[in-house]
């Protein structure tokens, strides 16, 4: 039983231009969303959040959506630079548990020249 | 952020043998939690590493297959035990609650580098 998913496993962007990664999710006690960037041979890294409270959350080139009637939220990356390239996890947490995270199995983003 | 170092950083390891790993994290932190990658899957909580104490074990683990010890508020250990192909993965701890600058991280999870087990 998945209860977060992306169903992109690989996505592949121009430099510059933006960068759109989704991520749907099933359980309705999920209260807490995040997104974590892994590079190879690394462990996954916070990138942002975003509270069931809101629907938009900002941070530079990063941008959270949230869209609860449709249990759907996305990552906003503009613009995409060749860094960015790593595999994107999406993760929820019920009850206001932010420590016990449920994760997605991840997007793979190529940001090309 | 939290400096979080795993050993070893990856294993091949033989069918019935088992393998410990280490977690070391540079200061103290409230929560430490044990995940496990299986190829092309999510991250799964393995169980959350209670210091003093034993692990609280994730729907589908259990303390005979993954032992977990947590001496200190630095440090926990992960044995995988009697080991099959099934259960080669990236095993990564992860910390809650790192006190960095003075100022309580309260909810933003780090993760370990991870390490890659591989059984034959």
């Amino acid at each position: 039983d998945q209860q977060v998913k992306q169903n992109s496993p690989s996505l592949s962007v121009q430099e510059g231009r933006i960068s759109i990664l989704n991520c749907d999710y099933t359980n309705s006690m999920f209260d807490y969303f995040l997104w974590y960037k892994k590079y190879p041979a690394e462990g996954p890294t916070f990138l942002i959040s975003i509270s069931s409270i809101k629907d938009k959350n900002e941070d530079g080139r990063f941008t959270v959506f949230l869209n609860k009637s449709a249990k759907h939220l996305s990552l906003h990356i503009v613009p995409s630079q060749p860094g960015d390239s790593a595999v994107y996890f999406c993760a929820a947490s019920a009850y206001g548990d932010a420590s016990k995270l449920t994760f997605g199995t991840g997007t793979r983003l190529q940001v090309t020249l | 952020s939290a400096v979080i170092s795993q050993k070893p950083s990856r294993d091949i390891c033989q069918r019935g043998t088992s393998l410990t790993i280490q977690c070391q994290v540079d200061s103290q932190v409230t929560m430490m939690f044990w995940y496990r990658q299986q190829p092309g899957q999510s991250l799964t909580l393995i169980a959350t590493a209670n210091q003093g104490s034993e692990a609280t074990y994730e729907s589908g683990f259990v303390i005979d297959k993954f032992p977990i010890s947590r001496p200190n508020l630095t440090f926990s250990t992960l044995t995988v035990s009697n080991m099959s192909p099934e259960d080669s993965s990236i095993y990564l701890c992860s910390v809650v609650g790192y006190v960095t600058s003075g100022r309580k991280r309260g909810d933003e999870q780090f993760f370990g580098p991870g390490t890659r087990l591989t059984v034959l």
